[in-house]
């Protein structure tokens, strides 16, 4: 069985450019949730969808969105990046809510340049 | 605001001695608590959980305790194996941010020489 995919695995962008990151959940897994690893933090929770909604957000501007799409697989888009925003955005799946046991991707290195 | 705070960076361990790692947390609404590995260029992997109805879980090598009291938990790894080091993130779920999403600590750096 597959596990949780990421691509790119590494992505270089450039200040006030947008960055698009994509996720494939474990097949049967509806929720999808994003978390950001900046350097020295831990995992900050950024977004979560379930069966096609944003069921809760962390705290993030706006200029952090994403969706899910019918077959349950994400995007997550940072737009008019910022330097700060250079970090590791793991993207984890569970079956339906209550996602305690989350099992993550591998991830995606975001460099803002 | 850190609500869960693993105030060890790094710790070092000798193969076969236990490994003892330690988290803490301020909301007091937090009633699930977990522990994920990592290894470098793979996402975390869920390890261990406790409930906080109980005081003690254990798995294999690895026990995990809870003192709410004091609002911390550890977790030990007897005996630890050079395979154990990772970096090990303490996480907690309950409460107003409910149980689908996790709060994480910055993770502690474990290092088991042979």
């Amino acid at each position: 069985e597959a596990g949780v995919t990421q691509s790119p695995t590494h992505l270089i962008k450039t200040r006030g450019q947008q960055a698009t990151l994509r996720c494939s959940p474990i097949s049967g897994h509806t929720s999808v949730y994003w978390y950001q690893q900046a350097l020295g933090l831990g995992l900050q929770f950024l977004l979560w969808y379930d069966e096609g909604e944003e069921r809760n957000r962390g705290n993030f501007p706006p200029r952090f969105s994403g969706r899910q799409f019918p077959n349950y697989s994400s995007e997550l888009n940072v737009n008019a990046l910022e330097l700060e925003d250079s970090a590791l955005y793991l993207c984890a799946s569970s079956k339906g809510q209550g996602g305690e046991k989350l099992f993550f991707g591998s991830g995606t290195q975001l460099s803002v340049l | 605001d850190q609500q869960v705070k693993q105030n060890s960076p790094s710790l070092s361990v000798q193969e076969g001695r236990i490994s003892i790692l330690n988290c803490d947390y301020t909301n007091s609404m937090f009633d699930y608590f977990l522990w994920y590995k990592k290894y470098p260029a793979e996402g975390p992997t869920f390890l261990i959980s406790i409930s906080s109805i109980k005081d003690k879980n254990e798995d294999g090598r690895f026990t995990v305790f809870l003192n709410k009291s004091a609002k911390h938990l550890s977790l030990h790894i007897v005996p630890s194996q050079p395979g154990d080091s990772a970096v090990y993130f303490c996480a907690a779920s309950g409460g107003m941010s409910g149980y689908s999403t996790l709060t994480f600590g910055k993770g502690t750096m474990l290092l088991v020489s042979p």
